[in-house]
């Protein structure tokens, strides 16, 4: 199957570290994303990983994968009110559409 | 243009009555997605097209559901004898596919047309 499946909701204070989970269930996944929707906008990309890589940083975001639990992780440091949004996983197996997430919604308060 | 542009943002319409969404993609990106987003159900996958190929229509919830696109740029989603259960956000995405299927595969959305059946 190709779901995939994370959290709805997750609240923070801002300055806390966020960590946002994902599972998936193809196992040929080439790509792994993470979108992010603020409210009343269209999804933006805001990182991948690609299969064989384990961890990838890139400033705040920190994205963990691990294949053999098929498990996916978004964590933002130093979570900030403008970080308020809702993020999508998503994946991508050879060449077809990527597949989404639900969404989990993340609430940041100051 | 600078990026996906959609048509109309907001439409309402009457139950029965047939609507169709528009989508202009980035310049020279080969391939073209639809999804829905409804409250609660996240993004719902639609329809693919990429290039020349013959588009994955897997996603699309029945035959009143139809998808063109045309000249490989412009894309019109066509939803006939609305319901009630069809509100919600359509999006459009665009991608720029390589050869051989490289590349990151990153999805450029545009904002959506919120559609209202009554």
């Amino acid at each position: 199957g190709e779901d995939v499946e994370q959290s709805l909701f997750l609240s923070v204070r801002e300055g806390d570290s966020s960590v946002i989970n994902c599972t998936y269930t193809d196992s040929s996944s080439t790509y792994l994303y993470w979108y992010k929707q603020e409210p009343g906008a269209g999804l933006q990309l805001l990182t991948y990983i690609f299969s064989n890589m384990d961890m990838k940083q890139d400033q705040r975001l920190t994205v963990l994968l691990n294949k053999k639990d098929k498990h996916l992780s978004l964590r933002i440091a130093d979570t900030q009110t403008g970080d308020s949004a809702i993020y999508f996983c998503a994946e991508k197996v050879g060449g077809t559409a990527l597949i989404f997430g639900k969404g989990t919604t993340l609430s940041v308060s100051s | 243009g600078a990026g996906v542009s959609q048509s109309p943002s907001n439409k309402v319409t009457e139950k029965g009555k047939d609507v169709e969404l528009r989508c202009d993609p980035i310049s020279g990106h080969t391939a073209l997605y639809w999804y829905r987003q409804s409250l609660g159900q996240g993004l719902e996958f639609l329809i693919y097209f990429q290039g020349n190929s013959a588009p994955d229509k897997s996603g699309l919830p029945s035959d009143r559901f139809s998808a063109e696109r045309t000249g490989g740029s412009v894309s019109t989603l066509t939803i006939q004898r609305t319901q009630q259960e069809d509100s919600a956000v359509y999006l459009c995405a665009s991608s720029l596919v390589l050869s051989g299927g490289a590349g990151t595969g990153e999805l450029f959305f545009g904002e959506g047309s919120r559609l209202t059946v009554l």
